[in-house]
């Protein structure tokens, strides 16, 4: 157990649907990561955000957003969802130490859109 | 463009026997490399390396990174059924914080 949480476990939604992944990082990280995982695109980063500010982006597309709150959880929210969304979305955290960048990724959700 | 590359794709062993996981990767300004293993869910941390030739070591896993070549191999020696896993390499790029995840080697350990 790394101490991530995510929920829900498990997401069936219909394309066009707009739905909200949500992550809890470890006790005292202040860095929360987005990652998908699919089939034939492997691991792929998504969004960082440290500390409720939005700190680096990766291949996240437009009808995608996400946000830290005051309490460090974050939310990932997907809008306008296509088939080609269908796959796994974990969430990652890190203390963000200037030397080191150890990441504890969560139990992830599965999301199908149907 | 950033990329790392993972090789082989897929390794089928029996008990006993010992593997290495091959990851190379090109990138501009390399900060740290790191290795996960994945069963079912979510990738856990095995290793960070930053420095060029010293070798982390935990129980029958080791690894060691190769700045010049731009390379880092895991090894896993007398190899278990419950190492069968997919193994990610990941390479954290300098003053971005993400990681750039290889697609895996998928490592199957048969009885």
């Amino acid at each position: 157990d790394s101490g991530v949480t995510q929920t829900p476990k498990h997401l069936i939604t219909a394309t066009g649907q707009r739905v909200t992944l949500r992550c809890s990082p470890r006790s005292g990280d202040l860095s929360v990561y987005w990652y998908q995982q699919s089939l034939d695109q492997g691991l792929q980063f998504l969004i960082q955000y440290y500390n409720g500010e939005e700190r680096a982006k990766g291949n996240i597309l437009e009808r995608f957003s996400a946000q830290q709150f005051p309490d460090l959880h974050s939310e990932l929210n997907l809008s306008s969802l296509e088939l080609g969304d269908s796959a796994l979305y974990f969430c990652a955290s890190s203390a963000r130490d200037w030397v080191y960048n150890e990441q504890f990724f969560g139990p992830g959700t599965r999301l199908t859109v149907l | 463009e950033d990329k790392v590359v993972q090789s082989p794709l897929s390794l089928v062993v029996h008990e006993g026997d010992t593997v290495t996981l091959n990851c190379s990767y090109e990138v501009t300004n390399f900060r740290s490399l790191l290795w996960y293993k994945q069963e079912k869910k979510a990738p856990t941390f095995l290793f960070m390396l930053t420095s060029s030739g010293i070798e982390k070591k935990s129980g029958r896993l080791s690894s060691i990174l190769d700045k010049k070549e731009l390379f880092s191999i895991l090894n896993i020696t007398a190899t278990q059924t419950g190492d069968s896993a997919v193994y990610l390499c990941a390479v954290e790029v300098d003053n971005t914080d993400k990681l750039i995840f290889g697609t895996g080697t998928r490592l199957q350990v048969f009885p």
